[in-house]
């Protein structure tokens, strides 16, 4: 069965740092992926997705994924966390029919000052 | 402004109360989903639907209905609330058309049944 599984439940970092949040997908084929963020009382947006193009994905505010298929991973990162990035990050992936999206668990980040 | 919209942000209700969380979508979309979050865990797809008069079930079992019969309109029935039914409620729309099927999400309405 298809799963996305998210390594860490909580990632703390500094300001300034950078933010490395891990994400494996299992997968029989080479699914779409997807990056969403969860800021508190927000509703879930898209920071980027992985469509079978380039494997190296930038989205929005700095972050970027790389899609691994010899890992089966899609890590999410950025080179230097800023206190606005703390939120609730999910690693997404979409089914084979296409009819629904299969979520992690999520990561917590925090951004000390 | 195109947008997706929930309401009410929070609800607290008593056993055996008819609810119904209301999902409403300017965007234009044909699908829209519901998904429910427990505390700590991932989402899970409860209810689609492809357009008007279309309405299916999701991957996670769930004793909530739902209906379309307004494109820009997903309401989601709950005929007897229960304390099982504690739990986030997310609402989310795509365009059928678009690639990569990049679904937009509302901010969710969290459910509490005493």
């Amino acid at each position: 069965a298809q799963s996305v599984t998210q390594l860490d439940s909580h990632v703390s970092v500094s300001e300034g740092t950078p933010v490395l949040l891990r994400c494996n997908y299992s997968s029989s084929y080479s699914p779409s992926l997807f990056w969403y963020v969860q800021h508190p009382n927000k509703g879930l947006q898209l920071l980027l997705k992985y469509t079978s193009a380039a494997t190296l994905v930038k989205g929005i505010n700095g972050f970027e994924a790389e899609f691994k298929k010899s890992e089966t991973s899609f890590h999410l990162t950025k080179p230097s966390a800023h206190m606005s990035d703390a939120a609730e990050y999910f690693c997404v992936s979409l089914n084979q029919a296409g009819t629904a999206l299969i979520f992690g668990k999520g990561t917590t980040l925090s951004v000390s000052s | 402004e195109a947008d997706i919209y929930q309401t009410p942000r929070y609800l607290v209700i008593g056993t055996g109360k008819k609810i119904t969380l209301e999902c409403s979508q300017t965007m234009g979309h044909d699908k829209m989903y519901w998904y429910q979050q427990d505390p700590g865990m991932e989402l899970h797809l409860i209810h689609y639907s492809y357009g008007v008069n279309s309405t299916e079930k999701g991957d996670l079992s769930s004793e909530s209905t739902v209906s379309r019969i307004r494109t820009e309109h997903f309401p989601l029935t709950l005929e007897s609330a229960r304390p099982s039914h504690t739990s986030q409620y997310l609402c989310a729309s795509s365009d059928l058309k678009g690639a990569a099927h990049e679904q937009f999400f509302g901010p969710g309405t969290r459910l509490t049944v005493l």
